[in-house]
């Protein structure tokens, strides 16, 4: 595997489920990001770690909780979405975060709520 | 407030129809501004970092240009394989560092 990578590509969830997006990065990166990109907007900045620390929370709700237990992997589990959630979600990686260098995007995960 | 405004919103163009797409910023001092082609269902891939105004970046038909208030991303007889949403993000000095993405702008080219 190479780059960013996503799983699973397409999730399809009730509003009362639970479920995880995994996103696992191979470039040897340090921070770490999640997005979330909707129709006719601009990608939404959702977390960021830097160093598997959070050091952004875009004021997303609380039934999106990210997870970061190493600079290779990032979680994002979600419970109770709203069908306005539906979205693609994207994964980022960069060298570090805020010094000028450029992120790397996974393929995304297309979730729809029903 | 630091904002991107992407124009036009779709351009197309017929096969090596050189065009231009603009990328208008205000940011408190800039760090750094990037380019990305997303294609339908994917994800963002990236294509230039441009650091200080007058800097040029080039890849194949693609140049991407930067001035204190704008970059152009400049198309040179496209082909229809260039069809994709342009999106254009600025990094601002003394922020979080976090990037601030525009709208896109979607091109088709057609042969």
């Amino acid at each position: 595997e190479t780059g960013v990578t996503q799983t699973p590509r397409h999730l399809v969830m009730g509003m009362t489920n639970k479920k995880s997006l995994k996103c696992e990065q191979h470039l040897g990166h340090n921070a770490m990001y999640w997005y979330k990109q909707s129709a006719k907007k601009p990608l939404e900045l959702m977390f960021v770690y830097n160093f598997k620390e959070q050091t952004e929370n875009n004021s997303v709700p609380s039934r999106f909780s990210p997870e970061c237990p190493n600079s290779s992997h990032l979680f994002l589990h979600l419970h109770t979405l709203q069908p306005e959630d539906s979205a693609l979600y994207l994964c980022a990686s960069s060298q570090d975060h805020g010094q000028g260098s450029e992120q790397y995007f996974g393929p995304g995960t297309r979730l729809t709520v029903t | 407030e630091d904002q991107v405004t992407q124009s036009p919103e779709a351009l197309r163009l017929q096969e090596g129809e050189s065009s231009s797409l603009n990328c208008s910023y205000t940011v408190s001092g800039l760090r750094g501004l990037f380019w990305y082609r997303q294609d339908p269902g994917k994800g963002p891939e990236f294509l230039f970092t441009l650091y200080s105004a007058g800097e040029e970046k080039e890849k194949e038909r693609l140049k991407a240009t930067l001035t204190k208030k704008e970059s152009f991303l400049h198309i040179t007889a496209p082909k229809p394989e260039d069809s994709a949403t342009y999106l254009c993000a600025v990094q601002a000095r003394g922020s979080q560092g976090n990037l601030i993405f525009g709208k896109g702008t979607k091109l088709s080219v057609k042969p």
